[in-house]
């Protein structure tokens, strides 16, 4: 079956550090794929996502390039600031059948001023 | 604000109970979905509805059974609690069918069974 593999956190930066969280997935064919954010006490938000290989997902600084490849969807940000402080998801979404989200386990990521 | 209301926000109750989780999909979305968030399992897929019909099912235990209602809303009901089934539900909610689809999450109801 379809698996989202993200980077265990927590993850913790200081303001105006270079972010990187890595994620792989496991599917046939060309899934899509994204990355959510959950702030505190909220609910998942869409913070980018791709739809096939090469295509980049990009918003609020945040960028993820779809490698099929390597089968990756790494999130980046090169200058992070405290209110990025939030978890983050990688999912995708079958090419094949319905459109459910299988989720990685989420990275909490904290960032320092 | 994603468009997508989920009642109640908390709701805390005796094992052995049933109760009644609802969602109001954003305007024009046809298809809801329901996950489960908790610490041991993360984020699990339960089941979908699309236009009033069951479309996909996912973990979902034969305890637990959800319905799509003509107005679009729905709701999912929870039976037998368990201290397990404590967890966050989130509803979402999108435009249609397709993989690139994309969804939009309520703020989720808190399940905590005592």
């Amino acid at each position: 079956g379809n698996s989202v593999t993200q980077m265990e956190g927590p993850v913790t930066l200081s303001e105006e550090a270079f972010l990187t969280i890595n994620c792989t997935y496991t599917a046939t064919g060309y899934p899509s794929l994204f990355w959510y954010v959950q702030y505190p006490g909220e609910g998942l938000q869409l913070l980018l996502k791709a739809t096939k290989a090469d295509d980049k997902g990009s918003n609020k600084g945040f960028e993820a390039t779809y490698r099929k490849e390597t089968t990756s969807f790494h999130l980046e940000k090169g200058s992070v600031q405290v209110s990025d402080s939030a978890v983050y998801f990688c999912a995708l979404t079958s090419q094949f059948g319905n459109e459910k989200l299988t989720f990685g386990t989420g990275t909490r990521l904290t960032i320092i001023p | 604000d994603s468009g997508v209301t989920q009642t109640p926000k908390h709701l805390i109750t005796a094992t052995g109970q049933r109760v009644t989780l609802r969602c109001s999909p954003r305007s024009g979305d046809l298809s809801v979905y329901w996950y489960q968030q908790s610490l041991d399992q993360g984020l699990q897929f339960l089941i979908q509805y699309y236009n009033g019909e069951e479309r996909a099912k996912g973990n979902i235990l034969e305890r637990f059974s959800a319905q799509q209602f003509p107005d679009l809303h729905s709701e999912l009901n929870l039976s037998s609690l368990e201290l397990g089934d404590s967890a966050l539900y989130f509803c979402a909610s999108s435009r249609g069918v397709g993989g690139n689809t994309e969804a939009f999450f309520g703020q989720g109801t808190r399940l905590t069974v005592v």
